[in-house]
């Protein structure tokens, strides 16, 4: 059974880049395309962008511009980056499986942008 | 981007009773549409893709109806496990890909 598990700060500055790594488990990520979803209670349920372990990627329009996504198939984990943080970043960040709709969730990663 | 509407916002009901839950898409979506629930501090699970199939393990009291702009959620008898928020979200047009505000359903 495919485990995801999100990692990362849950305190970044505004203005700086806020950075989270999902592990695979139970799955090769090679297998899979591989997503950033974040939900907040102003916006809802958000999908970010994918990635394929081919480095095939795509991106939500708005925050296209601020996005960095790579994938390291030796560890089994993809991450994402998000440049130019403001408070309206915060939110729970999910890593998800799938492509066009998402059949397995990490737990979620609460992300806060304070100083 | 198209703009998922889900209705009502809440809606309370008894364990046992039916319920029907309401996604609007902006513009036509055919049936590339999905539906999750989530439960507080769990992520969303993915319960019906292509607006009626169901996924990998959903019980049979879960069904999923429409095509177009008009979609369905029905829980035939609603379990108390099944007290949860409920978001579709469409995939036919993207990026982005969309998903609506959800309904909450609660306890009567």
């Amino acid at each position: 059974q495919v485990q995801l598990q999100e990692s990362g700060p849950g305190l970044v500055k505004p203005s700086e880049t806020l950075s989270l790594t999902c592990t695979v488990s139970g799955d090769s990520i090679s297998t899979h395309c591989w997503n950033w979803i974040r939900q907040s209670p102003e916006k809802g349920l958000e999908w970010i962008a994918y990635i394929y372990s081919s480095g095939n990627r795509n991106y939500t329009p708005s925050l296209k511009s601020r996005i960095t996504l790579s994938v390291d198939t030796s560890k089994n984990q993809f991450s994402l980056k998000l440049s130019s943080v403001t408070a309206a970043d915060t939110a729970v960040y999910f890593c998800a499986r799938g492509y066009s709709n998402f059949d397995s969730w990490g737990q979620g990663a609460l992300v806060t942008v304070s100083s | 981007e198209i703009v998922m509407t889900q209705s009502p916002a809440a809606l309370s009901v008894s364990p046992g009773e039916r319920v029907a839950l309401s996604c609007r898409a902006s513009q036509s979506v055919k049936t590339n549409l999905a539906w999750y629930q989530q439960k507080p501090g769990q992520s969303p699970r993915l319960l019906i893709y292509d607006a009626s199939t169901r996924a990998t393990g959903i019980p049979a009291r879960f069904s999923g109806s429409g095509s177009g702009t008009e979609f369905t959620l029905t829980i035939s008898s609603l379990q108390s496990e099944d007290f949860a928020v409920y978001y579709c979200q469409q995939y036919n047009n993207w990026p982005p890909l969309t998903f609506g505000g959800g309904t909450k359903v609660e306890i009567k």
